[in-house]
């Protein structure tokens, strides 16, 4: 049974940090993993769709990087800021729908 | 394109009722996945289906959840006889027709269902 963990639950940085949000996964069986953004009360806007064959995808300040073999995918992101604070989920299609993590509650604090 | 569409946004219910939420995909998708979050819980999947067919209910519970998805209007999830453990966020997400394995998900901005 694929299970996802997100480290750490909770993280408050000052703006214009670099930061990195740390997602494991058990199956490495997997056909992609799918970086969200989710903000209170809100619904999930997808930020990035990595495929098993790839090792890494970027958009704008973020990059997020694959390592299947082991199970680990990174969200980066860069010059942080007040609007991205959020939770940010991280999943894994596998032979199952989308299994997701608990998610990040990140803070940006001006 | 419109994205994915769930109604109603806040559902409030008593114990006993019946809750129906919505779900309209996005324009050319035809996979259609109901996923649930519980305060402080992370995203739960409970079915995954196709027009006209169930392809994966492993996440439902056994008892008062049905969910289906007609050949003409939007999915439906359906809670008979609510209890207060059904108070919850649905989500709905659809994704393209091809690539059903490999394709992005696109979620709704859900439905808050309370239960009184």
């Amino acid at each position: 049974k694929q299970e996802v963990t997100q480290i750490p639950a909770a993280l408050s940085v000052p703006e214009g940090e670099n930061l990195v949000l740390n997602c494991s996964f058990t199956d490495s069986a997997i056909y992609n993993l799918q970086w969200f953004r989710q903000d209170p009360g809100k619904g999930l806007t997808s930020l990035l769709l990595i495929q098993s064959s790839q090792r890494e995808q970027t958009s704008g300040r973020l990059n997020a990087s694959l390592d299947k073999s082991s199970g680990r995918s990174t969200l980066y992101i860069a010059a942080s800021q007040p609007g991205d604070s959020a939770t940010y989920l991280c999943a894994v299609r596998g032979n199952t729908p989308l299994v997701f993590g608990k998610g990040t509650r990140l803070s940006v604090i001006a | 394109n419109a994205g994915v569409m769930q109604n109603p946004r806040h559902l409030v219910r008593r114990r006993g009722q019946e809750a129906r939420l919505r779900c309209s995909p996005m324009k050319g998708h035809s996979h259609v996945y109901w996923y649930r979050q519980l305060p402080e819980e992370g995203l739960k999947f409970m079915v995954y289906l196709q027009k006209e067919n169930i392809i994966d209910e492993s996440g439902m519970p056994k008892e008062r959840f049905s969910a289906e998805f007609p050949k003409e209007g939007p999915s439906i999830l359906r809670i008979q006889q609510v209890v207060r453990g059904d108070s919850a966020a649905y989500f709905c997400a659809s994704s393209p027709s091809t690539g059903a394995n490999t394709g992005e998900l696109f979620f709704g901005e859900g439905s808050r269902l309370t239960v009184l």
